[in-house]
């Protein structure tokens, strides 16, 4: 079966702090991987997703990057945090652009 | 461009009352998902629907996929404190390797 991995669980960083965040998928090969931002009691905002290796499509960010150095792994970075930068951060993979996503458990992040 | 609307934001009901999440697209979508997300929990898969006029039941869940394949509901009969959370409906965007979620309906149960 299929096991999406994400850590940490929760993170609090300074502004202007550094961040990588990591994703894995077990147990499917060429996903479809995206990174998702939540802000409290919000909707899923779509960060960046990547349908192969090196392949990174993105869609809003201004100060962060996703990198998806291998088949299975999807990071998210940024180089200087702001305080805007605060939120829930999900990571999710699928088989296809048209088929259901299954989401990682999520990092919290607190830039203080 | 391509939206998802989701009605209403909040939605507060009695345990055993009933509920029910409305879902419109902007386009013609070749699916309907559903997800569900406690709180403090990331959002879970629950359905797809495929079919013009479709309909689906997960025990007390139903979820109808419109004819026009632009809107869908998602229906819970006899709320419990177990269906708290919010809900999500999503359909792929045309052309792109991606899917466009609503904002979400969250529901709370009052005991």
């Amino acid at each position: 079966s299929q096991t999406i991995h994400q850590w940490p669980a929760t993170l609090v960083q300074p502004v202007g702090s550094p961040l990588s965040l990591e994703c894995t998928v077990e147990g499917t090969s060429n996903p479809n991987l995206y990174w998702y931002r939540q802000a409290a009691g919000r909707g899923l905002q779509l960060l960046f997703y990547s349908v192969g290796i090196g392949q990174i499509s993105s869609e809003v960010p201004q100060n962060l990057s996703a990198s998806r150095p291998q088949d299975r792994q999807f990071i998210l970075s940024s180089k200087k945090l702001l305080l805007s930068d605060s939120g829930f951060y999900l990571c999710a993979w699928s088989w296809g652009r048209t088929y259901e996503q299954y989401f990682g458990p999520g990092t919290r992040l607190t830039v203080t | 461009g391509q939206q998802v609307m989701q009605i209403p934001q909040y939605q507060h009901v009695q345990e055993g009352e009933d509920f029910t999440t409305y879902c419109n697209s902007s386009t013609t979508l070749s699916n309907i998902q559903w997800y569900k997300q406690r709180p403090g929990g990331h959002p879970v898969f629950l359905i797809q629907l495929v079919k013009s006029g479709e309909v689906k039941k997960q025990k007390r869940l139903t979820f109808q996929f419109g004819e026009a394949k632009k809107n869908s509901s998602l229906h819970i009969t006899a709320t419990q404190t177990t269906d708290v959370g919010t809900y999500f409906c999503a359909g792929p965007m045309d052309r792109d390797d991606k899917i466009i979620f609503g904002k979400g309906t969250r529901l709370h149960i009052l005991p």
